[in-house]
């Protein structure tokens, strides 16, 4: 058990509609870092999110956005959902003392999103 | 850009059989390179990370090793057994978070 919890943990959308996926970091943790891990590939950085600001973004659209609240929870949002965002959706978090990489980072179980 | 790679991307051994997983990267300036578990459809359970500074790191019947100037990573399982079925993911991270090749998918067979 890493401490970071997911929701849901399945989720079934249709082409277009709009998806808001939620985490929970682990205790003490102040950066969640969420991924998109497609069937049979590795996971792809989508953001990061330290003390609540966007601190890095990978290669994906501006229809997926988040947010990280006070108390470093945080939300995927995904909007005009098309075939191809069918995939395992996974938050990270870790403490970072400053806005550095290099720290382990912790795993929920993910939410497996599906688009029909 | 980073690139990971692992080879081979399937095993399948018998039981009690020690193994090694590869990992290789394009760009050797890493801050450290973590080691994952995933059973099917699930998340990631970090198995061992090694700082840029260290040569390799142990747990159990798992050892890691780095070596950053060649760009590469082993995974070393001990008298595997059936439970260690599942993929094995390798990752670097340097200035933007973790990179991650495809994995190695490795099923003991009792």
């Amino acid at each position: 058990e890493t401490g970071v919890t997911q929701s849901p943990t399945h989720l079934i959308k249709t082409r277009g509609q709009q998806v808001t996926l939620r985490c929970s970091s682990q205790s003490g943790h102040n950066t969640v870092s969420w991924y998109q891990q497609a069937l049979g590939q590795g996971p792809q950085f989508i953001f990061q999110y330290y003390r609540e600001e966007e601190n890095g973004r990978g290669n994906f659209p501006p229809r997926f956005s988040g947010l990280q609240f006070p108390n470093y929870s945080s939300e995927l949002n995904v909007n005009a959902l098309e075939l191809d965002d069918s995939a395992l959706y996974l938050c990270a978090s870790s403490f970072t003392p400053d806005r550095a990489q290099n720290e382990k980072l912790f795993f929920g179980s993910g939410t497996q999103l599906s688009v029909l | 850009k980073q690139e990971v790679t692992q080879i081979p991307a399937a095993l399948s051994v018998p039981e009690g059989e020690n193994l090694v997983l590869n990992c290789s990267f394009t760009d050797s300036a890493i801050y450290n390179l973590q080691w994952f578990r995933q059973d099917p459809g699930k998340g990631l359970t970090s198995l061992l990370l090694i700082q840029s500074s260290q040569r390799e790191q142990t747990s159990g019947r798992l050892n890691a090793s780095l070596d950053k100037s060649s760009g590469r990573s082993t995974l070393y399982i001990a008298a595997s057994q059936p439970g260690d079925s599942a993929t094995y993911l390798c990752a670097v991270i340097r200035d933007t978070p973790l990179v991650f090749g495809k994995g190695t998918r490795l099923s003991v067979i009792a």
